[in-house]
């Protein structure tokens, strides 16, 4: 089974609108990363939290991490057309080896 | 730059052949990744490397076979391609526990 699912599957917005995507998780992890995906091409690393922190800041990405619940969350604020893509958690539980989640696919509509 | 990079970016061949998809990074990175991944689905792992001579088979259990001879070059070949093969392979390599960087991938499609 996934160790990371994000919800939801499937995001559309208003440009402008900011966009909430959540990802949770089953055994314990060293950090937690999220990426993005433009349609068939490959994936972008976006940011890295580690178990140790709770939140960080990108530019317009917000991501969040509560250990104690296995979920995390990354927030795009004012969100434009640009940002239409599919965005994936991936758990690292050491090593380095990534476990990617389905992926919620975020449309923004100008 | 330092990149990845992958070839071919689509291809189309029958069933029976013999294909190898090239994975090549200018970064020196010591782990580099092969993910099978259908259309807007979950990523799955089916090879890894930590380095030189080094290769392990990942989570997907996979009828592709992938070597590591120079630090630069991860290629990985299917010795009898059938339509079941169909997907996109998505190549990435990575150093300490910092993100991963993607190659644009290979779309293949077996007929």
């Amino acid at each position: 089974s996934q160790q990371g699912e994000e919800d939801p599957q499937a995001l559309s917005i208003q440009e402008g609108e900011n966009a909430t995507m959540n990802c949770s998780y089953k055994t314990s992890i060293n950090n937690l990363q999220w990426y993005r995906q433009n349609s068939g091409r490959g994936l972008v690393h976006l940011i890295l939290i580690r178990s140790n922190e709770r939140e960080k800041h990108s530019g317009r990405l917000r991501v969040t991490l509560d250990t104690s619940k296995k979920s995390s969350s990354l927030l795009i604020t004012a969100s434009r057309a640009a940002d239409t893509a599919s965005y994936f958690c991936a758990t690292d539980r050491g090593g380095n080896m990534l476990t990617f989640g389905g992926g919620t696919r975020l449309m923004v509509k100008p | 730059e330092a990149d990845i990079y992958q070839t071919p970016r689509y291809l189309v061949i029958g069933t029976g052949k013999k294909i190898t998809l090239e994975c090549s990074q200018t970064m020196g990175h010591d782990k580099m990744y092969w993910y099978q991944q259908d259309p807007g689905m979950e990523l799955h792992l089916i090879h890894y490397s930590y380095g030189v001579n080094s290769t392990e088979k990942g989570d997907l259990s996979s009828e592709s076979t992938v070597s590591r001879i120079r630090t630069e070059h991860f290629p990985l070949t299917l010795e009898s391609a059938r339509p079941s093969h169909t997907s996109q392979y998505l190549c990435a390599c990575s150093q300490g526990d910092y993100g991963y960087t993607f190659g644009s991938g290979t779309r293949l499609t077996v007929v």
